[in-house]
C-alpha cells in the first residue's frame, strides 16, 4: 500500500520567513515524489518532482528515503506563495497516484 | 492544445437523480483519473484508467462507475447521486514513460440537495 501523510493542515508565516511544508510517505519500493499546488479556485499544478531536483519559483524538496520525507522549502515566503500543496506519491509501475490530504498555506503581509 | 476537458462545470442534483461527468484530453496520455475534492480530505482517487478499456477502482468508487470510451475520454458516472457525493471533481491524465506528469482538468462542482 502506498500512503502520503501531510501532517500539517493550515500553515501560516509572516512574508520574507522561510516556509516548510512536511510530507511523509509510505511505500515498499522506490517511490516517484510530487509536489502540487492549487491557487484558489484554480486547477491543480505540478510544483516539482523529485527526480528533476529543481527549484520552481524558489522552491525545493528533496528526496530522504531514510527518512521517507519530500519535505517543500523555501528561504523567504512570498504573498503569493498562499495556496494549498499537496504531496503526491507514485509507487513504481503502478499508475495510481495518491496524494496527501494537503496543507493550506498563507503568508502574511 | 487544450489539455484536460472536464464537463460540466457546475450542477446541482437532487437525490437520487444520476448524472455522468465527462472528461477528455488531447495529450494522447494512456492513464486517466477521477478524483474527488473535500475540505479536509484532501484528493481522493475514485477510479483511474491506465490505459484504454482498462479501469480500476480507488480509494473511495462506491456510488460511481466509469467509462474509459476511447483514448481520449473517461467519464465518472453517478448513478443515484447522494448528498456525500457533493464534492469538487477532477479529472486528471498522466504523461507516459519516466519523469511523469499529471495534468488537471478544472474541475466539477457537484451539489446534491
Amino acid at each position: 500500500a502506498q500512503r502520503v501523510t501531510q501532517p500539517e493542515k493550515l500553515l501560516s508565516v509572516f512574508k520574507g520567513a522561510p516556509v516548510e511544508l512536511k510530507c511523509n510517505y509510505s511505500y515498499s519500493g522506490s517511490p516517484e515524489l510530487f509536489w502540487y499546488v492549487q491557487y484558489s479556485r484554480q486547477r491543480l499544478q505540478l510544483l516539482l518532482r523529485h527526480i528533476s531536483r529543481e527549484s520552481i519559483k524558489g522552491f525545493t524538496a528533496d528526496l530522504n528515503k531514510g527518512e521517507t520525507s519530500f519535505h517543500l522549502k523555501k528561504p523567504f515566503a512570498q504573498e503569493e506563495d498562499s495556496a494549498m500543496y499537496y504531496c503526491a506519491l507514485r509507487g513504481g509501475s503502478n499508475y495510481k497516484l495518491t496524494f496527501g490530504k494537503g496543507t493550506l498555506l498563507t503568508v502574511n503581509p | 492544445n487544450a489539455g484536460v476537458t472536464q464537463t460540466p462545470k457546475f450542477q446541482v442534483l437532487k437525490t437520487g437523480q444520476s448524472m455522468t461527468l465527462q472528461c477528455a484530453q488531447d495529450m494522447n496520455h494512456n492513464s486517466m483519473y477521477w478524483y474527488r475534492q473535500d475540505p479536509g480530505m484532501g484528493l481522493r482517487l475514485i477510479y483511474y484508467s491506465a490505459s484504454e478499456g482498462t479501469t480500476d477502482k480507488g480509494e473511495v468508487p462506491n456510488g460511481y462507475n466509469v467509462s474509459r470510451l476511447n483514448k481520449r475520454e473517461f467519464s465518472l458516472r453517478l448513478e443515484s447521486a447522494a448528498p456525500s457525493q457533493t464534492s469538487v471533481y477532477f479529472c486528471a491524465s498522466l504523461t507516459d514513460g519516466a519523469g511523469n506528469t499529471i495534468y488537471f482538468g478544472e474541475g466539477s462542482w457537484l451539489t446534491v440537495v
